[in-house]
């Protein structure tokens, strides 16, 4: 079975500090997503970033970059220069090939970061 | 273009009473999801619905049901409500068929039975 862990349950650093998100997964398919998605104290889960299990090449988007790495099973989150406006509880999200995606996510814990000013 | 919108915001129920949720879709996205997130947990997949129909499930017993309407909007049921129920409730649409995509969640619905 799927399996999702995030071991960083908080993480504190001060603002304009890099901070990284650690997320290991489990699966039996060679045909996955994962996923990291934001939740704000509002509630609402806001999308980050999706990568398919054959697509390993990293990326940046602004402060943010993600680093795949298939031989480990992780698929980390890198926060650059943090501002307090990243302050937020951070899931790791996986979704399964053989399910034709009707399976729906796998979440981790999540990791709650905090950004002191 | 609308978000992903619950109603209600908050709920109290009792033990052994039924409930209901409500979901409204982003426009154009035919499926929806739902999960249960309890305090300082991950959500949980509890049942996917695609084009009025029931096409994946958690591991969530029967007297959690759900409904999907032609407009896309959507409902969850839960009847004979446990204290281990109280959690936020996320509905989630995508435009694709699965859990592939991008999903929109809304706001969510803190239940907290009592």
């Amino acid at each position: 079975a799927q399996k999702v862990t995030q071991a960083q349950t908080e993480i504190s650093v001060v603002e304009k500090e890099d901070v990284t998100l650690d997320c290991v997964y489990e699966t039996r398919d060679t045909t996955y997503y994962l996923f990291w998605y934001k939740q704000p104290p509002s509630g609402e889960l806001v999308f980050l970033i999706r990568r398919n299990s054959f697509d390993e090449q990293n990326e940046i988007s602004g402060r943010y970059s993600w680093n795949f790495q298939k031989s480990t099973s992780s698929f980390n989150f890198t926060i650059t220069a943090s501002q307090v406006v990243d302050s937020a509880v951070y899931f790791c999200a996986l979704s399964e090939g053989s399910g034709g995606g009707a399976d729906g996510l796998t979440f981790g814990k999540g990791t709650h970061l905090i950004i002191q000013p | 273009e609308t978000g992903v919108t619950q109603s209600p915001t908050h709920l109290i129920k009792t033990r052994g009473q039924q409930v209901t949720l409500r979901c409204s879709s982003q426009s154009g996205h035919n499926t929806v999801s739902w999960y249960q997130q309890a305090l300082g947990q991950g959500p949980q997949f509890i049942f996917q619905y695609y084009r009025e129909e029931e096409n994946g499930r958690g591991n969530f017993p029967p007297r959690f049901s759900g409904l999907q309407f032609p407009n896309y909007s959507s409902e969850l049921n839960v009847n004979a409500l446990e204290l281990d129920d109280s959690a936020l409730y996320l509905c989630a649409s995508s435009q694709g068929q699965g859990a592939f995509d991008e999903q929109y969640f809304g706001p969510g619905t803190r239940l907290t039975v009592t």
